[in-house]
């Protein structure tokens, strides 16, 4: 069965600083593997997917993420942040059609801006 | 374009009665999702629909929840004889295709509290 392990539950950061929000999946074929954002008091929103190809993914917002097979791993970054970027932020791993239709999760990283 | 749509957008409820719960998916997608928030965790799978097929309920918590999704598009879920455990936020999700591979669009969820 397919599982996503977000193993920081808060993140603390400063205004301008960088940003990594680490995201480790279980899956046995290509992973289908989202990042979402989730504003307080709102739904989630799509930051980025990767499906194939290029193993480095441009999202919204100025968030790459990277895709790592050998580290099974598709950690989200931001070079910069900005206060507005403190939100829930959801790591989610899909399957290949035909296989399960049912997205995981990962509980979420909740990231704090200091100004 | 229109996103996807919940109503009540806040639902305050004694326990033992039913609630409906409305999802307005955008407009041609097949796959409908609902998922439950509870305070400071995750999104927890409930129901899965796909076009004109059998529902997967495999999520759903106890037999007190239900869910239908009329002409494709339009879905209910109904929690009978609620209880304080169901208080969180239900969001709604649709993607064009399957979520597993697909986008998912979430509305602005349902927050449901049980008194």
């Amino acid at each position: 069965a397919q599982s996503v392990t977000q193993p920081d539950i808060h993140i603390t950061v400063s205004e301008g600083a960088s940003l990594e929000l680490r995201c480790n999946y279980s899956y046995g074929a290509t992973p289908y593997l989202f990042w979402y954002v989730q504003s307080p008091g709102q739904g989630l929103q799509l930051l980025l997917k990767y499906f194939s190809g290029d193993t480095l993914v441009q999202g919204i917002k100025g968030f790459e993420a990277e895709f790592k097979r050998s580290q099974s791993s598709f950690n989200l970054r931001k070079p910069s942040v900005h206060w507005s970027d403190a939100a829930e932020y959801f790591c989610a791993v899909g399957a290949e059609p035909g296989g399960s239709y049912i997205p995981t999760f990962g509980r979420g990283t909740s990231l704090i801006v200091h100004p | 374009g229109a996103g996807v749509s919940q109503s009540p957008s806040n639902k305050v409820t004694e326990k033992g009665k039913d609630v409906e719960l409305r999802c307005d998916p955008i407009s041609g997608h097949t796959a409908l999702y609902w998922y439950r928030q509870s305070l400071g965790q995750g999104l927890e799978f409930l129901i899965y629909f796909q076009g004109n097929s059998a529902p997967d309920k495999s999520g759903l918590p106890s037999d007190r929840f239900s869910a239908e999704r009329t002409g494709g598009s339009v879905s209910t879920l109904t929690i009978q004889r609620t209880q304080q455990e169901d208080s969180a936020v239900y969001f709604c999700a649709s993607s064009p295709l399957a979520g597993g591979t697909d986008t998912q669009y979430f509305g602005p969820g349902t927050r449901l509290t049980v008194l």
